[in-house]
């Protein structure tokens, strides 16, 4: 089983500045099935960005992904006031199974 | 509008039976695999079955295997999970989500507590 690490655990940053979250697997994850979301309190989870580093639809261009093998990140780029949530990476094996990471809460300093 | 909504949650004791349901509209069904996903309170999230656009193919996350079976309706556009031999550590948020190997449309999930 694939097991995706996130860091940090938490990232405390102001509005306009830049978060970078990292997202890391215990083995080689093909970029095709590497995805992001981002969750709010008491509200489902949104696809953010698939295959690494494609917008899902309607995303705003300060999210952006980026890595491939074991290394991925999530780059926004000016942190708005709505963008302080918890996001998750996730993965799929090709096989039998899908994964999330932990989490990384990104809130208001 | 695309739309997923899950039904069926409850109050059910340590090693009972509870089925949920996911009605989709919106989309055509047959097009996509479909999945559920949990939310145990104050967790992340995990993963827990995937079903495909002719069930075809099913996938369990260790955790439920032998016990949740997925299931598909496409003439009704529903997605099924039939859980048993529940216990309280499956007491979570359980989301009905479209696609694979990214998952692009959630429900707004149904509750499951499991508790005597």
């Amino acid at each position: 089983e694939i097991v995706l690490t996130q860091s940090p655990g938490t990232l405390s940053l102001s509005p306009g500045e830049r978060a970078t979250l990292s997202c890391r697997a215990s083995q080689s994850v093909s970029s095709s099935y590497l995805a992001w979301y981002q969750q709010k309190p008491g509200q489902a989870p949104r696809l953010l960005i698939y295959g690494a580093s494609s917008r899902a639809t309607g995303i705003p261009d300060r999210f952006s992904g980026s890595g491939s093998g074991t290394d991925f990140t999530l780059t926004i780029s000016r942190l708005e006031p709505e963008d302080f949530a918890v996001y998750y990476c996730q993965q799929y094996d090709g096989s039998a199974l899908l994964t999330f990471g932990p989490g990384t809460k990104v809130d208001i300093k | 509008e695309v739309q997923l909504v899950e039904s069926g949650g409850g109050l059910v004791q340590p090693g009972g039976s509870l089925r949920l349901s996911c009605a989709a509209s919106g989309f055509i069904f047959t097009n996509y695999g479909m999945n559920w996903v949990r939310q145990a309170p104050g967790k992340g999230l995990e993963w827990v079955s995937y079903i495909s656009i002719n069930s075809g193919t099913i996938y369990y996350a260790d955790s439920v295997k032998g016990r949740f079976t997925i299931s598909r309706d496409n003439a009704k556009n529903s997605l099924y999970l039939q859980m048993n031999s529940l216990r309280a550590e499956d007491t979570a948020i359980y989301y009905c989500v479209r696609g694979i190997p990214s998952m692009d449309v959630w429900g707004k999930g149904t509750t499951v507590t499991v508790s005597s």
